[in-house]
């Protein structure tokens, strides 16, 4: 089962940041958080991970609370095509499980 | 060149029968997944082999046979299939890491039992 908490939907408007939360209380040391989304129908498609420090790549940024916790996903400027469900996973030893993700819905 | 295939990208098929998905990655990945995406749209892992070797063997129906002949190939074939294995079935590579590098998915298999 997976261990996080997200929550089941969120909207944001067209080139305004999106910021989608993750609770992973029990997440343990060696354990890293992993964002996937899934748009309409595709396979999922990776987005960013980190294990303690904030992570920033083309795509996205992930801060990560330093009790690890939980995490943002943030979007830094949504467009209607980052509409999709958003999964944050906690992994480790190649044990990726999801759970239900938050529909992001980017709206004009 | 697409980095995880799977093929067929559809198939319908009547009860009873026994079908096989194939999934190729030409990533030189040693891990390969099965994960099956029902109605309610939840993505739950099958299986994962590593280096040929199997891995993680959820609950799956002893139906469910995974077949890896080389580390760029995870097939998965079912036998007596029935209405409840429709889902999109969904294959992913990976290096046998220390969680430090990410997972790929192919497009999905749409698997119809009639």
């Amino acid at each position: 089962d997976a261990k996080t908490t997200q929550p089941p939907s969120m909207d944001c408007a067209e080139g305004r940041a999106a910021n989608l939360p993750c609770n992973h209380s029990t997440i343990s040391g060696n354990e890293y958080v992993y964002w996937y989304r899934q748009i309409h129908s595709q396979g999922p498609q990776y987005i960013i991970h980190g294990l303690k420090n904030n992570e920033t790549n083309e795509m996205a940024s992930l801060i990560i609370t330093e009790d690890r916790k939980s995490s943002t996903l943030i979007l830094p400027h949504a467009t209607l095509r980052d509409t999709a469900v958003y999964y944050c996973i906690v992994d480790n030893n190649n044990d990726m499980r999801f759970g239900a993700g938050t529909r992001l819905t980017v709206k004009p | 060149d697409t980095a995880v295939s799977q093929t067929p990208k559809y198939l319908v098929t009547q009860m009873g029968n026994d079908k096989s998905i194939k999934c190729e990655q030409n990533l030189g990945h040693d891990t390969m997944y099965w994960y099956k995406q029902d109605s309610k749209k939840f993505l739950k892992i099958m299986f994962s082999y590593n280096n040929k070797e199997l891995i993680i063997n959820e609950t799956v129906p002893n139906r469910f046979s995974p077949k890896s002949p080389d580390k760029a190939h995870l097939n998965l074939h079912i036998n007596s299939l029935e209405l409840g294995d429709s889902a999109v079935y969904f294959c992913a590579s990976s290096f046998f890491r220390d969680s430090n590098t990410e997972a790929f998915f192919g497009q999905g298999t749409r698997l119809t039992v009639v």
